[in-house]
């Protein structure tokens, strides 16, 4: 029962460098989220797909795109990487964004932009 | 805009001696608000949803409870294992239509000592 499994679990770039990180869930629901976590800071909303063919920007989208692949993956990509998108990154997944049900997440990929 | 503060940012407790953590928030139409709990190096883990004011929920040492303004984690005889950091998150309309937004605060690291 893996749950939210994000791809990968650590990683060092050179600024301006390129990157794709992966995320599938296992529980059959239809939204999905990346989220960034920096010290002294709450979590906040890169992008998301309220469903499978529909993606939107959250707070902070600048220097992202996503791709929902189908129902289970979403994944992030840093077209050209910089030093302020070192952070943690968080995908999580809710059964319908549009509900109160609670999001579910994932372990984590930690980046690093030197 | 939605805020979520915690308090506060950090508590040390002895094993068994009870005590609180505060979330306050200001928001357009709650939906829910969330307890997660977070481990080092690991994502958020869902705890409770509370929907509306005089809710109450309880798990094992941890009640959750909810007013207009604010909600509380109480934590009844902790053990070492229960520290962490607790994020509180709140649910509300945004951008219109039918997508609901989290707004999480900058969480409460919680440390008990045996």
């Amino acid at each position: 029962n893996a749950g939210v499994t994000q791809t990968p679990k650590f990683q060092v770039l050179k600024t301006g460098q390129s990157m794709t990180l992966q995320c599938a869930q296992d529980m059959n629901h239809n939204s999905m989220y990346w989220y960034r976590q920096d010290p002294g800071m709450g979590l906040r909303l890169i992008y998301y797909s309220a469903s499978e063919g529909t993606t939107d920007k959250g707070e902070v989208p600048n220097g992202y795109n996503v791709s929902r692949l189908n129902k289970r993956e979403f994944s992030l990509r840093l077209e050209s990487a910089a030093p302020s998108q070192t952070s943690v990154y968080f995908c999580a997944s809710s059964e319908w964004g549009h509900s109160n049900q609670p999001q579910h997440f994932g372990d984590g990929t930690r980046l690093s932009i030197l | 805009e939605d805020q979520v503060t915690q308090s506060p940012e950090a508590l040390r407790l002895q094993e068994g001696e009870s005590s609180s953590l505060n979330c306050s928030y200001t928001v357009s139409g709650l939906r829910g608000l969330f307890w997660y709990r977070q481990d080092p190096g690991k994502g958020p883990e869902f705890l409770f949803t509370l929907y509306s004011a005089g809710e109450e929920k309880e798990k094992e040492r941890l009640k959750a409870t909810l007013t207009k303004k604010e909600s509380f984690l109480h934590i009844t005889a902790p053990k070492p294992e229960d520290s962490a950091t607790y994020l509180c998150a709140v649910q509300a309309p945004w951008s219109g239509g039918s997508n609901y937004k989290l707004t999480f605060g900058k969480g409460t690291l919680l440390t008990v000592n045996p």
